[in-house]
């Protein structure tokens, strides 16, 4: 089974400071990504990587940066917090292979929820 | 750009009733479609996925879905709804024009069930 983990389930913290939320797969995935979720939102996806070192501004990249120096691991860095990322945000991997026969099915983390006050 | 409408964000059925969740697609191109449940605090599960081939998709725990080409839809369905059904339920599409990896996610209907 593949197994994405994000360290921390849940996290508070204060307005500016440097939040670093942290992913990883176990399954030599190429591809990995991190969404934010929302109420009535669904997910956005905020960045992706689909290979070391290497990273695509998803759809709301603002406030945020992610870093990725090894395949398995793929952080997401908020360099000021503010009240407007309380969120839950959910990591995932996908097999770069698996798009050309059978779809792109990512698999997910169980998520982090991050509060800031 | 792709988009994904879910129409209804809360469902409500009573348990042994017909689940429908409706999900509808924006594309020039036809594209692959997925629907994910996620359980409370947890993260997303694959339910099914249509990429080529037949229409009718059947994924886990009796759930199924109908890719409509004519209508952009690929609406989810389960003949008998059971108590362990109540989730959150996402439909996503990949963007085969673009060839972006990442998917799109609608905003996800939330589904009830009754006993």
């Amino acid at each position: 089974d593949v197994k994405v983990t994000q360290s921390s389930r849940y996290l508070v913290k204060r307005t500016g400071e440097k939040v670093f939320l942290e992913c990883v797969q176990d399954m030599d995935h190429e591809n990995m990504f991190w969404y934010r979720q929302d109420p009535g939102l669904g997910l956005r996806l905020i960045y992706f990587s689909y290979d070391v070192k290497m990273k695509e501004k998803g759809d709301i990249p603002e406030g945020y940066s992610v870093s990725r120096e090894k395949k398995e691991r793929f952080s997401l860095i908020l360099e000021s917090a503010s009240t407007n990322q309380t969120s839950m945000y959910l990591c995932a991997s996908s097999f770069e292979g698996a798009r050309s026969h059978s779809g792109l099915p990512i698999y997910f983390g169980e998520g982090s929820w991050l509060t800031v006050v | 750009a792709q988009s994904v409408t879910q129409l209804g964000s809360h469902v409500s059925v009573s348990e042994g009733a017909l689940v429908l969740l409706r999900c509808n697609y924006s594309s020039s191109v036809p594209p692959y479609l997925f629907w994910y449940v996620q359980y409370p605090n947890q993260g997303l599960q694959l339910l099914l996925k249509y990429t080529t081939g037949a229409t009718l998709v059947k994924g886990i725990n009796g759930f199924e879905a109908e890719f409509k080409k004519s209508e952009t839809s690929f609406h989810l369905t389960k003949p008998s709804a059971h108590m362990s059904d109540a989730a959150e339920y996402f439909c996503a599409v990949s963007d085969q024009r673009t060839g972006r990896r990442a998917l799109t996610f609608g905003s996800g209907t939330r589904l009830q069930v009754q006993p």
